[in-house]
């Protein structure tokens, strides 16, 4: 059962627009979600969080936003530029379970100049 | 920022053999570690959490006697493949968090681990 999922698999986006991704998770006791980017034979590089007690986190050219309810959050990546072509990765943890993250399937970006 | 170091990047052995892979904490000290396993396409997949000088904790479907773990000191702890077979070739990741209990982990570069 995947408790997290990124239902899009791809997204492609012309430079300097908007890119949206992307994120549904079934557990409600998750408490802290994280967007990863990763290139490829590469170790995924943080690049922004936020708490559940949040609804949105803003950090440059990323905003990330939470709606609980929903059980979804998107990142939200403005102006995209070429080099954020890579694969994008949510994940989620849960204090009580030790703050072991589970990752979402991924979604490959690219970003055409 | 914290960064993890992951030894070696890459490493093809043959069938029955085992396989160590390294990772360290250069400028932080991790008392808990966790390795992750990517196959092609996929997602990164939880294997273990280790744990400074105690046992590992293993995901479901995880055999502990095929990927032992150690976490000798805070800045160190390796997953050795056991009896290596084709089926373990994938891309092994470990990661470990550089501040406090909910900040960010931080990852290795991976080790791509091919089984012949």
């Amino acid at each position: 059962d995947q408790q997290v999922k990124q239902n899009s698999p791809s997204l492609s986006v012309q430079e300097g627009r908007i890119s949206i991704l992307n994120c549904d998770y079934t557990n409600s006791m998750f408490d802290y979600f994280l967007w990863y980017k990763k290139y490829p034979a590469e170790g995924p590089t943080f690049l922004i969080s936020i708490s559940s007690i949040k609804d949105k986190n803003e950090d440059g050219r990323f905003t990330v936003f939470l709606n609980k309810s929903a059980k979804h959050l998107s990142l939200h990546i403005v102006p995209s530029q070429p080099g954020d072509s890579a694969v994008y990765f949510c994940a989620a943890s849960e204090e009580a379970a030790g703050n072991k993250l589970t990752f979402g399937g991924g979604t490959r970006v690219l970003v055409k100049p | 920022g914290a960064v993890v170091s992951q030894h070696p990047s890459w490493v093809i052995c043959k069938s029955g053999t085992s396989v160590k892979i390294e990772c360290r904490s250069l400028d932080f000290q991790a008392t808990t570690m966790f390795w992750y396993r990517q196959f092609p396409k996929q997602s990164l997949m939880l294997m273990a959490t280790s744990n400074e000088g105690s046992k590992a904790t293993y995901e479901q479907g995880v055999e502990k006697d095929k990927f032992l773990i150690n976490h000798a000191s805070l800045t160190l702890s390796t997953l050795t493949v056991t009896s290596a077979h084709p089926e373990d070739s994938s891309f092994y990741i470990c990661s470990a968090r550089g501040g406090g209990f909910n900040s960010p982990l931080h990852f290795g570069n991976g080790t791509r681990l091919t089984v012949t």
